[in-house]
């Protein structure tokens, strides 16, 4: 499985960009990253994946490096409610490519501060 | 995405009994899987449930300790059997609509055991 590498702990300001880092360097062509976060134990919520180009939604955006061995997801401005743990997954198909897994890692800690 | 719901949002179990949660979707979706997230620890997916078959477990999990069950498109039940304290965790399922679709995640069960 490509496996994904996060900070543990980010601090941001409110009301600043927060810009979350993921290296994945063994990702290969045909894999997406997606990103999650997860606030205080409820169920991961959906922010954002891609394949190779950028991408922006409502919730934020995400930069993925030309060799896709990297990507930053950026939320322009981040506020309280915004202190969640985030996770970077590389979505790869089961070992026998029926579905599609994804592979929690320990993920950010993103702190926002007043 | 569809709207997940999980019975009950929380439990107190003693050891040696079962529990069967319940994860209910407003929509027909293809796909339904079954996460732990244990105390302090990342999602670990336990098995997709497969409609009309039998799930398919990662490895580490049996099905004589999960099993689930998975009788149409809509629902899916997850029991933890003979329970010891260690199986004290948050149990979520998630659906994707169809195989290549974006996974979303119900809010969990917490689940103690004692």
């Amino acid at each position: 499985d490509a496996k994904t590498t996060q900070p543990p702990s980010m601090d941001c300001a409110e009301g600043r960009a927060a810009n979350l880092p993921c290296n994945h360097s063994t990702i290969s062509g045909n894999e997406y990253v997606y990103w999650y976060r997860q606030i205080h134990s409820q169920g991961p919520q959906y922010i954002i994946h891609g394949l190779k180009n950028n991408e922006t939604n409502e919730m934020a955006s995400l930069i993925i490096t030309e060799d896709r061995k990297s990507s930053t997801l950026i939320l322009p401005h981040a506020t309280l409610r915004d202190t969640a743990v985030y996770y970077c997954i590389v979505r790869v198909l089961n070992s026998g490519g029926s579905n599609y897994k994804l592979t929690f890692g320990k993920g950010t800690l993103l702190t926002v501060n007043p | 995405s569809a709207v997940i719901s999980q019975k009950p949002s929380r439990d107190i179990c003693q050891r040696g009994t079962s529990l069967t949660i319940q994860c209910q979707v407003d929509s027909q979706v293809t796909m339904m899987f079954w996460y732990r997230q244990q105390p302090g620890q990342s999602l670990t997916l336990i098995a997709t449930a497969n409609q009309g078959s039998e799930a398919t477990y990662e490895s580490g999990f049996v099905i004589d300790k999960f099993p689930i069950s998975r009788p149409n498109l809509t629902f899916s039940t997850l029991t933890v059997s003979n329970m010891s304290p260690e199986d004290s965790s948050i149990y979520l399922c998630s659906e994707s609509y169809r195989i290549t679709d974006t996974q979303y995640f119900g809010p969990g069960t917490r689940l103690t055991v004692l």
